[in-house]
Parts: structure tokens; sequence; C-alpha cells
């Protein structure tokens, strides 16, 4: 069946450097990426999206790769801060029926001071 | 915040209970998808509701079922709790046009605890 493969589990950074989160999707009829990020005790809160044209797309400090050939899609933040540090899921779907909304398992971005 | 709303905040309930939760969609929204979210995993897609009718299904057993109403509103419905069931319930609204689905948005889920 489809599936997401987040990696890594956990990451951290100092405080400035930058973070990269990597998914991987099976299901070749995938064309909207979404991200989420899940501070504790909250809900998920779309930060960044991506559809299959283009591939790449920025946002301040937070930008997404796609690489539809190899499945690959990455997320990208610049000039770590504290509040990055969080819960932050990818996920895939077909945006056309968007029937189903497929998650990883999600990474935990710590930042150090 | 979104304009997505959920109740009740927390449940808990007995093994075999029966179990509904609802959800408030967006202004504007007239889609509702349902997720199940286990301490320190993804959420896991339940179904989504789309003019009143299930669009779609994630590999949840009949017991796990929903309704949307002319609103847009929603209901999960579980049926013969197991532990397992224990999770965070998450919707999440959505407008559905010609052009596809539109980003989803979370409202702040319901603890269900099954003891």
């Amino acid at each position: 069946g489809e599936n997401v493969e987040q990696h890594p589990s956990t990451l951290s950074v100092q405080e400035g450097d930058s973070a990269v989160i990597k998914c991987t999707y099976s299901d070749s009829a995938s064309n909207y990426f979404p991200w989420y990020k899940q501070e504790l005790g909250k809900r998920p809160q779309l930060i960044i999206d991506i559809r299959s044209n283009v591939g790449e797309k920025k946002d301040q400090r937070i930008a997404v790769t796609l690489n539809k050939t190899a499945k690959h899609f990455s997320l990208h933040i610049t000039e770590t801060q504290p509040e990055d540090s969080a819960v932050y899921f990818c996920a895939a779907s077909d945006y056309s029926s968007a029937s189903k909304i497929i998650f990883g398992s999600g990474t935990r971005l710590s930042i150090r001071p | 915040e979104t304009g997505v709303t959920q109740s009740p905040t927390h449940l808990i309930k007995t093994r075999g209970q029966q179990v509904t939760l609802r959800c408030s969609s967006q202004s504007g929204h007239n889609t509702v998808s349902w997720y199940q979210q286990a301490l320190g995993q993804g959420p896991q897609f339940i179904f989504q509701y789309y003019r009143e009718e299930e669009n779609g299904r994630g590999n949840f057993p009949p017991r796990f079922s929903g309704l949307q109403f002319p609103n847009y509103s929603s209901e999960l419905n579980v049926n013969a709790l197991e532990l397992d069931d224990s999770a965070l319930y998450l919707c999440a609204s959505s407008s559905r046009l010609a052009g596809g689905l539109y980003e989803q948005y979370f409202g702040p889920g319901t603890r269900l605890t099954v003891t």
C-alpha cells in the first residue's frame, strides 16, 4: 500500500544552523506534499506545501524541494530559532482526489541554544 | 488558530463501549477528514467526508464510521472500543473545488482513553 518514510526521527541542531528533513513516498499518483509542524499538545499546523508541477518552493526561512523521479521531497529550515523546536510531519496525497493523505512518522527537531 | 473545533476535548471510555466525536469545520470548507494519532506517531487517515458522503477510507475496520451533516460538520463513531483505540483523534477541514482539494486545517483534537 501507499507509504511515506521520513528521516531522521530526531534531529538536534545549533541555533542559527540549518535543518533538513527528508521523505520518500511510494504512490506514484501522489502529487501534493504538505508539511506540518506540531508543537507539544497542539494541533498539526500546515507550514508549507508543494505540488508536483514545481520542484522547489520557498517561504522565508522554510523551503521544500521535490524530486518526482526519485519520489523524494525535503524540508529545509535555515537560520533555525528556538521556536522551530517541534515535531515535523511530511505527507503525500493525490491532489485531485485527495481521498487519502498519508503522513510520515515525524521528526522531532530540537534547537540547541 | 484555525476555525476548526472539536468536542469533547478529552474522553475516557471502557473497553466495549461506543463513542461519538464531533467536528465543526472552518467556514467555507465542505470536506472533513478524520485522523487517529497514537502517541509518538504521525496521523493515520481514517476517512474523509465530502457533501455528506464518504470519499475515501484508510485501513480502519467498519466499527469506525462517520457522518457529515448539511452544514459540513461531522461525527466520528467508534463501536466496541478496544484498548488500542486510545489516541488523539483529529479532524481536518478543507475546501474541495473543481481544481482539487485545497489545504486542510486541523482541529485541536479529542484525546480518547480506553481503559
